[in-house]
């Protein structure tokens, strides 16, 4: 399958920071998601990013896909931001294949 | 928006006794049930992909006669832990590709989790 890698594994921000996110994948894709999962363990999409930029809020993400990489951007971090961030990707078969995650912990 | 509704969200069972795990689809038809288990700080493995009146097919190394999936109906999957045991605990997760008002374009729409602790 896809290898997804991201980084970094964990990231401390204080309320308000910026930061940047980061998945670099093993093979061409075309449909490359990143999600959010709380605290509580639910995961919700954030974008679906084959290629260029997107935003959403406080959110945004770039993806280049001819260099085999996505970034998510947060901004003006909150609490309400903590959790764990998901990069993913499908071949044909809409299965996911899941990076490590990226451990976001915002402090108030 | 799409929702899926995974039940229960906690269970605690005795080793050798079996679970099962609901997972609907609201105000969507979920065409396509994935599985998930998820051990402590790591991510979703992928488990078992289902359609529905169809087999599932499992991820190498799943073992099928262990974890019982059932997606008899366009709105209902279910996984049946089989004589669990403490090594079966982990938090399971389903994921649903659908059709319908709501679902998220190119989207998947995950259930809550289930949280199973075998004794």
């Amino acid at each position: 399958g896809i290898q997804v890698e991201q980084s970094p594994p964990d990231l401390i921000l204080q309320e308000g920071a910026n930061s940047t996110l980061r998945c670099n994948f093993s093979d061409s894709v075309n449909n490359l998601q990143w999600f959010h999962q709380n605290p509580w363990g639910q995961l919700i999409n954030l974008f679906y990013i084959p290629s260029g930029t997107k935003q959403n809020g406080r959110l945004s993400a770039t993806t280049v896909a001819t260099e085999r990489y996505s970034l998510l951007y947060i901004s003006s971090s909150q609490t309400t931001d903590s959790g764990v961030y998901f990069c993913a990707s499908y071949r044909n078969d809409y299965k996911l294949s899941f990076g490590a995650g990226t451990t976001v912990t915002v402090r108030a | 928006g799409a929702v899926v509704s995974q039940h229960p969200s906690r269970v605690i069972c005795k080793s050798g006794t079996s679970v099962k795990i609901e997972c609907r689809s609201l105000d969507f038809q979920a065409t396509t049930m994935f599985w998930y288990r998820q051990f402590p700080k790591q991510s979703l493995m992928l488990m078992a992909t289902s359609n529905e009146g169809s087999k599932a097919t499992y991820e190498q190394g799943v073992e099928k006669d262990k974890f019982l999936i059932n997606h008899a109906s366009l709105t209902l999957s279910t996984l049946t832990v089989t004589s669990a045991h403490p090594e079966d605990s982990s938090f399971y997760i389903c994921s649903a590709r659908g059709v319908g008002e709501g679902t998220v374009p190119y989207g998947y729409t995950f259930g809550s989790g289930t949280r199973l602790t075998v004794v």
